[in-house]
């Protein structure tokens, strides 16, 4: 079983729709929780970190982390044809951020 | 916020001639950097991992002598793909970690290397 497990989609959503991506972690030493964006041929881009359980809002984007579950979510409302990229989620272990895990990458299209 | 330049962008060698790829940390110091193979359509693939001054970590089933990392500095990792293959042809990233783990992990744009 893998670390992280993300649905690879595609997903594709008209503008304007609230877009939920998903990832399960198996590992609970995990403390760390990251959701990466990453347009094609580029590096991936930190949107979100969150630390231990709970939620964060950043703008239109809101990443969620239910560790008795071992689920993380992100969603992103108002969706925009820009939202378009591969969203990765990651995590970490330890009270110290040690390397990551990377979940496949959800492939996302918001079409206008 | 913190910037990882990441050069070339894009390289094309010839099969058994070697390609530096370089990484620098422009605005943070690096004290760890880790260096990532990606394949189209496919997550990122942790080839090794390197702290400042020390010999790389190297991930399971990547060689360590095809694959030369140098971590000479806080700022800058580099890569080295010996006697290159086709089959060594990817999109390659490297990732750079501070001290405040707030920033998480900032990565470079990535270099497309294509082996002919």
């Amino acid at each position: 079983q893998k670390e992280v497990e993300q649905d690879p989609g595609p997903l594709s959503v008209p503008e304007g729709a609230i877009v939920s991506l998903n990832c399960t972690y198996s590992n609970s030493a995990f403390q760390y929780f990251m959701w990466y964006r990453q347009y094609s041929r580029k590096g991936p881009e930190l949107l979100m970190y969150t630390y231990s359980s709970g939620n964060k809002e950043d703008g239109r984007f809101t990443a969620q982390v239910d560790k008795s579950s071992k689920y993380i979510s992100l969603f992103i409302r108002d969706s925009q044809p820009s939202d378009s990229a591969t969203y990765l989620c990651a995590s970490s272990r330890g009270s110290t951020l040690g390397r990551l895990y990377f979940g496949r990458g959800t492939q996302l299209t918001v079409w206008p | 916020g913190a910037v990882v330049s990441q050069h070339p962008s894009r390289v094309i060698c010839k099969s058994g001639t070697s390609v530096k790829i370089e990484c620098r940390s422009l605005d943070f110091q690096a004290t760890t950097m880790f260096w990532y193979r990606q394949f189209p359509k496919k997550s990122l693939m942790l080839m090794a991992t390197s702290n400042e001054g020390s010999k790389a970590t190297y991930e399971q089933g990547v060689e360590k002598d095809k694959f030369l990392i140098n971590h000479a500095s806080l700022t800058l990792s580099t890569l080295t793909v010996t006697s290159a293959h086709p089959e060594d042809s990817s999109f390659y990233i490297c990732s750079a970690r501070g001290t405040d783990p707030a920033y998480g992990y900032t990565f470079g744009s990535g270099t497309r290397l294509t082996v002919v």
